[in-house]
């Protein structure tokens, strides 16, 4: 499976924006960017996904590098809702391989 | 739309006994998953079922693990004999089609499994 390499943890402040990066930079043409989310003690849920272009959904943006070799998600304006582990996959099939991710914690 | 039931949510047992857990996927998803998480990790895929048929277990320990899919709706995860190295929280997700690539997977809260 394709690696991805996230920081270990982030820190925000309410309000403010997020930018949560993901370096893939041996990632394959068919290969999906998706994100996943953790909140503590549930299950992971789905955010966000995209392969070649930025998107933007309800939740977030995600903003992909021209090369695909890296990609950012964007939390507009973090929330204390939103400390959650962040999980940056690539996906070519059905697998979602999740790695240690990055806990973001946001502070009042 | 109510989301994936798991139960119990909380189950303690001594090495050597027997464990059941349950799922109930999102009404009409054909396909689902069983994941382990060990504490401080991602979760990692044991088995996927498609409909009633198995379509990946290759990371699930047979000697002591097994699932089924009855009736290409419920399932069952089992572990017997547990191990302590099977502290974990086990999660279960289902996703509409196929389990392509961008199809996505919703998951249950866990059972978060101790054995003693």
């Amino acid at each position: 499976d394709a690696k991805t390499t996230q920081p270990n943890s982030m820190e925000s402040n309410e309000e403010e924006p997020v930018h949560l990066p993901c370096n893939h930079s041996t990632i394959s043409g068919t290969d999906y960017i998706h994100w996943y989310r953790q909140l503590p003690s549930q299950g992971p849920e789905y955010v966000i996904h995209g392969l070649t272009s930025n998107v933007n959904n309800r939740m977030a943006s995600l903003a992909i590098a021209e090369d695909r070799k890296s990609s950012t998600l964007i939390l507009h304006r973090a929330t204390l809702r939103d400390a959650a582990v962040y999980y940056c996959i690539l996906r070519p099939d059905y697998k979602l391989s999740f790695g240690a991710g990055t806990t973001v914690t946001v502070r009042a | 739309e109510a989301g994936v039931a798991q139960s119990p949510r909380y189950k303690i047992i001594e090495k050597r006994q027997s464990v059941a857990f349950w799922c109930n996927p999102i009404s009409g998803h054909a396909t689902l998953y069983w994941y382990q998480q060990i504490l401080g990790q991602g979760p990692k895929l044991l088995i996927q079922f498609q409909n009633n048929g198995v379509v990946d277990d290759s990371q699930l320990p047979k000697d002591r693990f097994s699932a089924e899919r009855l009736k290409g709706v419920d399932s069952t995860l089992k572990i017997q004999p547990a191990k302590l190295e099977d502290s974990a929280v086990y999660l279960c997700a289902s996703s509409l089609g196929g389990g392509g690539s961008t199809d996505t997977q919703y998951f249950g809260p866990g059972t978060r499994l101790t054995v003693l």
